[in-house]
């Protein structure tokens, strides 16, 4: 069975803090992903990688940055979290010339105050 | 742009009853479509998908229909169970012509509930 797991289930932090989610898979995957999920709008896709080093912005990238070092891990970095930057983030992966199905992890509820 | 709309956002059925979710799309591009389901507090998890080469495809109590003419699918549950109460998300995807990544576009996701 495929395993995405994320670093926290839930998390607090302030307005201004810099923020890490991580996220790791155990299939050996080339695709990663970073989705954010809000009521009313599904799941928007916020950066992919689709190798080691390699990242592609997403719909919505403004105010997240990535960093693949490592295949099995895909890290999201809020440099100065904002209100607005409250919600779900999601992980998935995907191997290369599959059928588009991603394999998502739990989930990480991250509010900022 | 929503190139994925789920139209109803919420839907109840009675245990036993067919569900029918439906997703309308428009990009005439995509050629490969999904559906997810999401429990509270779980990531969404891979259902049932279609190629748009067909136009059915069934997997047990779970059936995707496609539509590429009215650019719509519908996914229909027979019959409902209390279990299938989730979040019902429809993706879709078109391949990139230089290869490699195909990005996957998700809708708003529509709620059942199958009330017993």
């Amino acid at each position: 069975d495929v395993k995405v797991t994320q670093s926290s289930r839930y998390l607090v932090k302030r307005t201004g803090e810099k923020v890490f989610l991580e996220c790791v898979q155990d299939m050996d995957h080339e695709n990663m992903f970073w989705y954010r999920q809000d009521p009313g709008l599904g799941l928007r896709l916020i950066y992919f990688s689709y190798d080691v080093k390699m990242k592609e912005k997403g719909d919505i990238p403004e105010g997240y940055s990535v960093s693949r070092e490592k295949k099995e891990r895909f890290s999201l970095i809020l440099e100065s979290a904002s209100t607005n930057q409250t919600s779900m983030y999601l992980c998935a992966s995907s191997f290369v010339g599959g059928t588009y199905e991603q394999y998502f992890g739990p989930g990480t509820r991250l509010t900022v105050t | 742009d929503q190139q994925v709309k789920q139209n109803s956002p919420s839907l109840s059925v009675q245990e036993g009853r067919i569900s029918i979710l439906n997703c309308d799309y428009t990009n005439s591009m995509f050629d490969y479509f999904l559906w997810y389901k999401k429990y509270p507090a779980e990531g969404p998890t891979f259902l049932i998908s279609i190629s748009s080469i067909k136009d059915k495809n069934e997997d047990g109590r779970f059936t995707v229909f496609l539509n590429k003419s009215a650019k719509h699918l519908s996914l229909h549950i027979v019959p409902s169970q209390p279990g299938d109460s989730a979040v019902y998300f429809c993706a879709a995807s078109a391949r990139r012509t230089s290869g490699g990544y195909q990005k996957v576009t998700f809708g708003t996701g529509t709620k059942l509930q199958v009330i017993p």
